[in-house]
């Protein structure tokens, strides 16, 4: 079955350092990832994408990710934590086959503490 | 300009109830969805339509029943209202482009309350 791993509930982190929010999957073929950030009573907003080319994504707010085929992650990073980073981070899988449907992770909620 | 619009924000009712949200959506975009939250917030896809065509029907009770009446809009009525219905439903939208990693673009969402 295809599926979207996000293997921590949530990630604290000091404001200034540097932060990630893991992501695995596990669907056939080479998907299309993506990652949105949800901030309280909001809907979903788009931060970043892996089409193809450079493993290495860069983002909105700073914010950029790895493609890893090999271990089949794409982890979200970004060097300088802000306070208002702070929201629920969900990473999504779309398989480049099997039409439009797009598996969402569990969401990580993600604490920068001042 | 709001992209992707719901209304109601908020709609509060008694189980049994049928009830309706809609989904307003001004990018142009060919395909558009609901999403369900649930209170620990994970989402899951109920529908998409494509060109006003239904494309994905997730296991979702018929009671949930989506409504395309033109590519702009998508609609989402639900009979007989249960307590476990009660949550945040989104919709998005997207250019719809099934080779492409289209981004979707999601309205602020309708926080359903079944009492």
């Amino acid at each position: 079955a295809q599926s979207v791993a996000q293997p921590e509930d949530q990630v604290n982190v000091a404001e200034g350092n540097p932060l990630t929010v893991k992501c695995t999957y596990s669907v056939s073929g080479n998907p299309y990832l993506f990652w949105y950030v949800q901030y309280p009573n909001r809907g979903l907003q788009f931060l970043l994408k892996y089409i193809t080319g450079d493993n290495l994504v860069k983002g909105s707010y700073g914010f950029e990710a790895e493609f890893n085929k090999s271990q089949t992650s794409f982890h979200l990073k970004k060097p300088s934590a802000l306070v208002s980073d702070s929201a629920l981070y969900f990473c999504a899988v779309r398989p480049h086959t099997g039409g439009f449907k797009t598996i969402f992770g569990a969401g990580t909620r993600l604490f920068v503490k001042a | 300009d709001t992209a992707v619009s719901q209304t109601p924000k908020y709609l509060v009712t008694q189980m049994g109830n049928d009830k309706s949200i809609k989904c307003e959506q001004n990018l142009g975009h060919d395909t558009m969805y609901w999403y369900k939250q649930d209170s620990k917030k994970f989402l899951k896809i109920m529908f998409s339509y494509n060109n006003k065509e239904l494309i994905i029907n997730e296991t979702v009770p018929n009671r949930f029943s989506p409504k395309s009446p033109d590519k702009a809009h998508l609609n989402l009525h639900i009979n007989s209202l249960e307590l476990g219905d009660s949550a945040v439903y989104f919709c998005a939208s997207s250019q719809g482009s099934p080779t492409s990693g289209d981004t979707q673009y999601f309205g602020p969402g309708t926080r359903l309350t079944v009492l």
